[in-house]
């Protein structure tokens, strides 16, 4: 059982295009975190949403928490080449462990 | 500051023989985590330990065994390695359950 989906599990788009990729669960999270993992190396983290309804922006990209905090998109605007890699979320469980999403391979075109 | 450490980077096993992961971390975080990542996949978590002597299952711990005798070091144990433990490895930190910070993986593989 994965606890969260990620969709499209695959991206290829042409530099300057729009992109949002989504994050779903049936589980309520206090928080979810977006990564990004470049090839051959370990995820780096982007951001921390933790209030219902919340948006944050970093630079290009735009990341959304569901108001029920099941769910978080992240959109990127006019996507360049150095935005390609692995996208992950993950969310912490009552525990002390993180679960991650399945992943959204984006690959950007020049 | 190194961040987290990991060795080896790649590693080829044969089916049967043992090996040990290391993973050191420098920034005195107290939780430590192992996860692996298959090929198109997520992360899914092997182990975590949230200080030193304390470690606990995380989702996939079966064939694995991990030790935490100081801060800075987790090892991870595969003692009788099998195909299905073919994968990319990742050790990774954080204070309490925040930010985690990841090592650049082991690649390994089990013929």
């Amino acid at each position: 059982t994965q606890l969260l989906e990620q969709s499209p599990q695959f991206l290829s788009i042409q530099e300057g295009e729009n992109l949002t990729v989504y994050c779903n669960s049936s589980s309520v999270f206090s928080s979810l975190q977006w990564y990004r993992q470049e090839p051959g190396e370990g995820p780096v983290l982007l951001v921390t949403v933790v209030t219902g309804g919340e948006v944050k922006k970093l630079k290009r990209l735009t990341f959304q928490f569901g108001d029920a905090r099941k769910d978080s998109s992240l959109h990127i605007t006019a996507a360049q080449p150095g935005d390609t890699g692995l996208y992950l979320c993950a969310g912490p469980n009552t525990g002390n462990q993180f679960y991650f999403g399945t992943g959204t391979s984006l690959t950007v075109i020049p | 500051n190194a961040g987290v450490t990991q060795t080896p980077k790649f590693r080829i096993l044969k089916i049967g023989q043992s090996m040990t992961l290391q993973c050191t971390q420098d920034m005195n975080h107290n939780y430590m985590y192992w996860y692996r990542q298959d090929p198109g996949m997520g992360l899914k978590l092997i182990y975590y330990s949230v200080g030193a002597g304390i470690t606990d299952k995380g989702e996939v711990p079966n064939g694995y065994n991990v030790s935490r005798s100081t801060t800075e070091d987790f090892p991870l144990r595969l003692e009788l390695a099998a195909p299905s433990q073919t994968s990319v490895y990742f050790c990774a930190s954080s204070y309490v359950s925040g930010t985690q910070y990841f090592g650049p993986g082991t690649r390994l593989t089990v013929l």
